[in-house]
C-alpha cells in the first residue's frame, strides 16, 4: 500500500476555499485515492474518491495530476462545521474488501 | 450513502469483565467488515478484518484471544473485548465494505467509547 503524506494541520476562515494536498509517490496502477472526514468521537465519513484528473461531488472536488503522485482535496467556501480531521488514503480496488491504512490526517480548523 | 450502525456508543465496565460491541450494515450486505481502534488525537489503527462465515484476520500485535470477532451473518459483526483492563479503554470503530458499490467504499460506524475502570 502506498504511503501518504499530508500536512498535520491547516487553518482557514469561513467562506474561504481550502485545498489539502496529499503526497503518494508510490501509488500503484490499481490504486484509487480516497478522502475521509472525521469529527471528534465519530467514525470517518467518506467524502470523495478518484483515479485521475478531476472528480467533483456535492461537497468537494478532488484534483489528481497526470502522474498521480499527489492529489488535492478542495473544499469550497468552508464553514465552522467543516472543522475536522481529513484523511487521504490510497486504496487498491482490485478484488474489493481491501483494508485501509490511515495516516496522521490533516486537522482543519475553520474560524469566523 | 450506506449506513453502518454500531452499538453501544458508550460503555463503562469494571476491570476483568467482557464487553461486546455490535456492528451492523443496515442497507447492504457486507461480507467483509473491519475493526479499528483509535486513541485520543491519534489516527485509526486497524485491528482485524472480519469475514462472514470464516475466522477473522488479525493485524500484527493484536491479541486474537483478547479481542474476539464473530461475523455470523452478512450484516452483523461483533467485537468482544474479553477480561477488559484499563489499558483497553479506547474508541473502537467498525467499518463495512459495500461489495455492490463499484467504488469499493468502506462505510464506518459511529464508534464505541469504552472506558474500563
Amino acid at each position: 500500500l502506498a504511503k501518504t503524506t499530508q500536512p498535520i494541520s491547516m487553518d482557514s476562515y469561513e467562506g474561504q476555499e481550502v485545498n489539502i494536498t496529499c503526497s503518494h509517490n508510490n501509488i500503484a496502477t490499481n490504486d484509487y485515492i480516497t478522502w475521509y472526514q472525521q469529527f471528534p468521537s465519530q467514525g470517518p465519513r467518506f467524502i470523495i474518491q478518484g483515479y485521475k484528473t478531476k472528480v467533483t461531488n456535492e461537497v468537494a472536488s478532488l484534483f489528481i495530476p497526470a502522474d498521480r503522485k499527489s492529489s488535492t482535496l478542495s473544499l469550497p467556501r468552508v464553514s465552522l462545521s467543516d472543522t475536522a480531521v481529513y484523511y487521504c488514503l490510497v486504496v487498491e480496488l482490485t478484488g474489493g474488501g481491501n483494508k485501509l491504512t490511515f495516516g496522521t490526517g490533516t486537522q482543519l480548523k475553520v474560524e469566523l | 450513502g450506506a449506513v453502518v450502525s454500531q452499538h453501544p456508543s458508550w460503555v463503562i465496565c469494571k476491570s476483568g469483565t467482557s464487553v461486546k460491541i455490535e456492528c451492523r450494515s443496515l442497507d447492504f450486505q457486507a461480507t467483509t467488515m473491519f475493526w479499528y481502534r483509535q486513541f485520543p488525537k491519534q489516527s485509526l489503527m486497524l485491528m482485524a478484518t472480519s469475514n462472514e462465515g470464516s475466522k477473522a484476520t488479525y493485524e500484527q500485535g493484536v491479541e486474537k484471544d483478547k479481542f474476539l470477532i464473530n461475523h455470523a451473518s452478512l450484516t452483523l459483526s461483533t467485537l468482544t473485548v474479553t477480561s477488559a483492563h484499563p489499558e483497553d479503554s479506547s474508541f473502537y470503530i467498525c467499518s463495512a465494505w459495500d461489495r455492490v458499490s463499484p467504488k469499493n467504499i468502506q462505510y464506518f460506524g459511529a464508534g464505541t467509547r469504552l472506558s474500563v475502570l
